[in-house]
């Protein structure tokens, strides 16, 4: 069975901390996809980034920074120096073989002033 | 580049009326996914097209609900006889193939639906 893992429910931060979100995936497929994806308060799902399997590289865009290792089956992201914009849920899921994703509970964001 | 656009962003009605969503997806996209998203159930697929076919509609809950894909943008969700349990954020989302090896779901903004 496929499953996501998001253990945090919710994170509260003060403005300009770095904070990062945790998310656990199992699957049995040698070949998957993951996504990471945000939702603001306004309650549109805005798509940050896709990651295959077979490339564990970390990759940095501005603030954020997603960390995939494979050996503890994780997909982590990082915001480096939060801002109140960022405050949002971000949903991490998993995609392998078909067009079904299986998406995470959700982590809430709260980054205060 | 437009995204999906999905209408109405809300929706208010009385349980009993029938209640149709719209969503037109962005253009070249071949996929088309309708999702619900509750508190209770997180994100949920409810069914998804395929060059205007539907390929699987497990998720739908039962047979109030429908969809329909007349064309390649233009799609509907339709709930009849609506009910307070249906009250839910539905989400249309669209991808070039479908296929999570070669492209990404991307995702409209929602319909808030409030059955009274």
């Amino acid at each position: 069975a496929q499953k996501v893992t998001q253990a945090q429910t919710e994170i509260s931060v003060v403005e300009k901390e770095d904070v990062t979100l945790d998310c656990v995936y199992e699957t049995r497929d040698t070949t998957y996809y993951l996504f990471w994806y945000k939702q603001p308060p306004s309650g549109e799902l805005v798509f940050l980034i896709r990651r295959n399997s077979f490339d564990e590289q970390n990759e940095i865009s501005g603030r954020y920074s997603w960390n995939f290792q494979k050996s503890t089956s994780s997909f982590n992201f990082t915001i480096t120096a939060s801002q109140v914009v960022d405050s949002a849920v971000y949903f991490c899921a998993l995609a392998s073989g078909t067009y079904k994703y299986i998406f995470g509970t959700g982590t809430r964001l709260k980054v205060l002033a | 580049d437009a995204g999906v656009i999905q209408s109405p962003r809300h929706e208010v009605t009385e349980m009993g009326q029938e209640v149709t969503l719209r969503c037109k997806p962005i253009s070249g996209h071949n996929s088309l996914f309708w999702y619900r998203q509750t508190m209770m159930r997180g994100l949920e697929l409810l069914i998804y097209f395929n060059n205007n076919v539907p390929i699987d509609d497990s998720g739908m809950p039962e047979d109030r609900f429908s969809a329909k894909m007349p064309n390649a943008s233009f799609s509907t969700l339709k709930i009849q006889p609506s009910e307070p349990r249906d009250s839910a954020v539905y989400f249309c989302a669209s991808s070039f193939v479908g296929k999570p090896s070669t492209d990404t779901q991307y995702f409209g903004p929602g319909t808030r639906l409030t059955v009274l």
